[in-house]
């Protein structure tokens, strides 16, 4: 596609239950990123993903949050037993080496309730 | 460890005045990107800088990036209420943490009549 889409825009969910959350980059770019932003809050890293590369996963909060990303193309975060603290805005965005900037999808407003 | 730092964080100006955004990065970078977020929105891609030296001009708004001061700046002429929104600066570091790109905290700007 043309730009980078995130599935779905809003998701609430119950605390505890387990959510995943999907990036489509745009095609051929091989840096994808995740970030979570809280209202009125900057962005905080997730992880990075490059190419075959293993994944920079040094922002992951906790143990209960996990990413994928599979045959370099569509990326997954997958969060396990969902607090309350998890609800936020997820944002995926891709890249083709930065050098013509990074691409923001719409992003996934997570509730948890 | 890579910081940027934005000032101001909050702005409140007048329409038709001119004011800027100043971004400091604390190590060497030359790939420095300029990002805007509406409320509730994603972030759009303003303006990419890779080298000493660039300056980027769209509508009302010019970008300059100085690797040897390690700052880039955001320039606003002529405010108009239409460029309300948070304006985030973010340093691409080679071989860093973070999947190399770094953030600053955003500078909110509410251009009032």
């Amino acid at each position: 596609g043309a730009g980078v889409s995130q599935s779905p825009s809003n998701k609430v969910t119950e605390k505890g239950k387990d959510v995943e959350l999907r990036c489509d980059p745009i095609s051929g770019h091989t840096a994808l990123y995740w970030y979570r932003q809280s209202l009125g809050q900057g962005l905080e890293f997730l992880i990075y993903f490059q190419g075959n590369s293993a994944p920079d996963k040094s922002g992951l909060p906790s143990d209960r949050f996990s990413a994928e990303r599979t045959g370099g193309s569509v990326s997954t975060l997958t969060i396990q037993r969902t607090q309350q603290e998890d609800s936020a805005v997820y944002l995926c965005a891709s890249s083709l080496q930065g050098l013509y900037g990074y691409t923001f999808g719409s992003g996934t407003r997570l509730t948890v309730v | 460890e890579l910081k940027v730092e934005q000032n101001p964080l909050f702005l409140s100006m007048q329409e038709g005045k001119n004011y800027t955004i100043y971004c400091n990065y604390s190590t060497t970078s030359d790939r420095l990107y300029w990002y805007r977020q509406d409320p509730g929105k994603s972030l759009e891609s303003l303006f990419v800088l890779l080298s000493n030296g660039a300056v980027k001009q769209e509508g009302r708004l010019m970008a300059s990036l100085d690797t040897k001061a390690r700052l880039s700046t955001l320039h606003i002429t002529a405010a108009v209420h239409d460029l309300s929104a948070t304006y985030f600066c973010a340093v691409y570091l080679y071989g860093g943490s973070q999947g190399n790109l770094i953030f600053g905290k955003g500078t909110k700007l509410s251009v009032k009549p």
